[in-house]
């Protein structure tokens, strides 16, 4: 069935460093993939979202590229802040004219002062 | 706009009881999901309603689920008769157009059930 891996699980970095999450998706149909943030005790916002029309899209320190051949895409935040430390969700929407997205597992980031 | 509503934030009920969470969606959106999110298994979709009806039930977990729209701003999830095992954040989402667009969370519901 469809699925999205998300690595890694938890994931440190130094403030003023680059955190890259990665996902792989197994629909090719797959056309839609947002990207997620969910702080403690809040549901999840979107962050930034790309179109599998589109290679690569970028929001201030946010980006994220998409790589349809081989089926994933990553999330890049350069310049992290320790208010970036978050769970980050993955998903993938498998086909047009469908409603259900696919979630990743979810990264940790702990962003470190 | 107001984002995704969703009330009570917190829920403490025992074992037995009935429970109702409430959603509004985002004025204009015609699609609503509700997800229920745990450690051990992450986001699950429990249902999605499109114009106000139920178009994809098969996530929610038992007949003590149900779930209504009675109009495009509301929604209720109700869980008859409530078990510890159904502890968990309730997610409602809606989007301008379920089958293309993207999905808006609310700020959820903590369920515990004692």
């Amino acid at each position: 069935g469809e699925n999205v891996e998300q690595h890694p699980s938890t994931l440190s970095v130094q403030e003023g460093d680059s955190a890259v999450i990665k996902c792989t998706y197994s629909d090719s149909a797959s056309n839609y993939f947002p990207w997620y943030k969910q702080e403690l005790g809040k549901g999840p916002q979107l962050i930034i979202d790309i179109r599998s029309n589109v290679g690569e899209k970028k929001d201030q320190r946010i980006a994220v590229t998409l790589n349809k051949t081989a089926k994933h895409f990553s999330l890049h935040i350069t310049e992290t802040q320790p208010e970036d430390s978050a769970v980050y969700f993955c998903a993938a929407k498998p086909s047009s004219g469908t409603y259900k997205y696919i979630f990743g597992t979810g990264t940790r980031l702990k962003v470190l002062a | 706009d107001a984002g995704v509503i969703q009330s009570p934030r917190h829920e403490v009920t025992e074992m037995g009881q009935e429970v109702t969470l409430r959603c509004k969606p985002i004025s204009g959106h015609n699609s609503l999901f509700w997800y229920r999110q745990t450690m051990m298994r992450g986001l699950e979709l429990l249902i999605y309603f499109n114009n106000n009806v139920p178009i994809d039930d098969s996530g929610m977990p038992e007949d003590r689920f149900s779930a209504k729209m009675p109009n495009a701003s509301f929604s209720t999830l109700k869980i008859q008769p409530s078990e510890p095992r159904d502890s968990a954040v309730y997610f409602c989402a809606s989007s301008a157009d379920g089958s293309t667009d993207t999905q808006y969370f609310g700020p959820g519901t903590r369920l515990t059930v004692l």
